[in-house]
């Protein structure tokens, strides 16, 4: 079946800091793949996504790139502020799964903290 | 332009008691989706529906947890009976079709005493 795994946090970063967390994942077929942020007490926004390998999707200062070879999609900031912390979830949407679904397969989650 | 809308947002329940959650998509969007998220999880997926039709329901526990998309309304989780384990963050999400993005709601957090 799919799977996603990223990196354990919590992750604790000073700001203007890189920040990098890990995202892999395994998939029957062609899979889009997705970061979604959850900041306290509220849901969950799309931050970036790529639909084929090696597309790049940014938003907000933050990229990740679909790397087929190494079934990654490591998510990057160059400097990261107090705003960005949240928890950051990679997920994965393959219509391989079955007809008529695109649901989404989500890991664990990173907790970011930036401190001033 | 009214994102996607869940209510209660919070709701407590004593075991087995009923509760039910109530999402309403985004504007122009005809496909919903469960999650469920429990303590230092991720999401995980329950349903997905479309207008009067469940597609897919294979995330969704086979007793006590059923899902509707009416024609009008909104969609509705409904937990019979419930019990301490089902205690959780419940998302909804919509898209406008099935290869399209999904925009997620704000969630129900559900505890249950």
């Amino acid at each position: 079946g799919n799977s996603v795994t990223q990196m354990e946090g919590p992750v604790t970063l000073s700001e203007e800091a890189f920040l990098t967390i890990n995202c892999t994942y395994t998939a029957t077929g062609y899979p889009s793949l997705f970061w979604y942020v959850q900041y306290p007490g509220e849901g969950l926004q799309l931050l970036l996504k790529a639909t084929k390998a090696d597309d790049k999707g940014s938003n907000k200062g933050f990229e990740a790139t679909y790397r087929k070879e190494t079934t990654s999609f490591h998510l990057e900031k160059g400097s990261v502020q107090v705003s960005d912390s949240a928890v950051y979830f990679c997920a994965l949407s393959d219509p391989g799964q079955g007809a008529g679904s695109y649901q989404l397969t989500f890991g664990k989650g990173t907790k970011l903290s930036v401190i001033p | 332009n009214a994102g996607v809308m869940q209510n209660p947002r919070h709701l407590v329940r004593r075991r087995g008691q009923e509760a039910r959650l109530r999402c309403s998509p985004m504007k122009g969007h005809s496909h919903v989706y469960w999650y469920r998220q429990l303590p230092e999880e991720g999401l995980k997926f329950m349903v997905y529906l479309q207008k009067e039709n469940i597609i897919d329901e294979s995330g969704m526990p086979k007793e006590r947890f059923s899902a509707e998309f009416p024609k009008e309304g909104p969609s509705i989780l409904r937990i019979q009976q419930v019990v301490r384990g089902d205690s959780a963050a419940y998302f909804c999400a919509s898209s406008r079709g099935t290869e399209e993005t999904q925009y997620f709601g704000p969630g129900t957090r559900l505890l249950v005493l």
